[in-house]
């Protein structure tokens, strides 16, 4: 596969399910990230990767819970979710070199729905 | 902090029409500009990267144009085809020292009517 994929693509969980969101990025990029789309609402970025170390985290509640084992693959763990964070999830990636984040690559997106 | 507002949030057109989509940001400091395409429940798709020394770029039937001084920027869309029926996004990134931060406005649809 090219570009950056996101699985699954649909995810119905209860509030009290434990679920993960996985995203791989076959660009050869070494920064990802993870944005919130929620209806209505710009889209809202949530946490920052590169080189596998997490350089921002948008105050994001603490039941997402992210994981990036290489520069490869992201993963977003989820746990006692609400209904409010039904949204679709979007995983992109980039090249940074010298501080500098070149132009991100969007994944399909994950669309999660709490009930 | 930046803020960025799309006009109109949604708009139809016949096939065929020539079309501006409009973007409008309250802090003219910024390093680019992008134009992104998202389909329904799919991700988004870069359309155009406009750096802030630029004032246009170009790709097919898409022309975006940056004013900073004005705080705006605009995507021209000629002969629209109902293949262009989508959501289509700007965002901005604020410096090159700003990290990977982009901010969104909330996008515009756009329907081509055949």
């Amino acid at each position: 596969e090219t570009g950056v994929t996101q699985t699954p693509r649909h995810l119905v969980m209860g509030m009290t399910n434990k679920k993960s969101l996985k995203c791989e990025q076959h660009l050869g990029h070494n920064a990802m990230y993870w944005y919130k789309q929620s209806a209505k609402k710009p889209l809202e970025l949530m946490f920052v990767y590169n080189f596998k170390e997490q350089t921002e985290n948008n105050s994001v509640p603490s039941r997402f819970s992210p994981e990036c084992p290489n520069s490869s693959h992201l993963f977003l763990h989820l746990h006692t979710l609400q209904p409010e964070d039904s949204a679709l999830y979007l995983c992109a990636s980039s090249q940074m070199q010298a501080d500098h984040y070149y132009e991100q690559y969007f994944g399909p997106g994950t669309r999660l729905t709490v009930t | 902090k930046q803020e960025v507002t799309q006009i109109p949030a949604a708009l139809s057109v016949p096939e065929g029409e020539n079309l501006v989509l409009n973007c409008s940001f309250t802090d003219s400091a910024i390093y680019n500009l992008q134009w992104f395409r998202q389909d329904p429940g799919k991700g988004l798709t870069s359309l155009l990267l406009i750096q802030s020394s630029q004032r246009e770029q170009t790709s097919g039937r898409l022309n975006a144009s940056l004013d900073k001084s004005s705080g705006r920027s605009t995507l021209y869309i000629a002969a629209s085809q109902p293949g262009d029926s989508a959501t289509y996004l700007c965002a901005l990134k604020g410096s090159r020292t700003s990290g990977s931060r982009l901010t969104f406005g909330e996008g515009t649809q756009l329907t081509v009517n055949p």
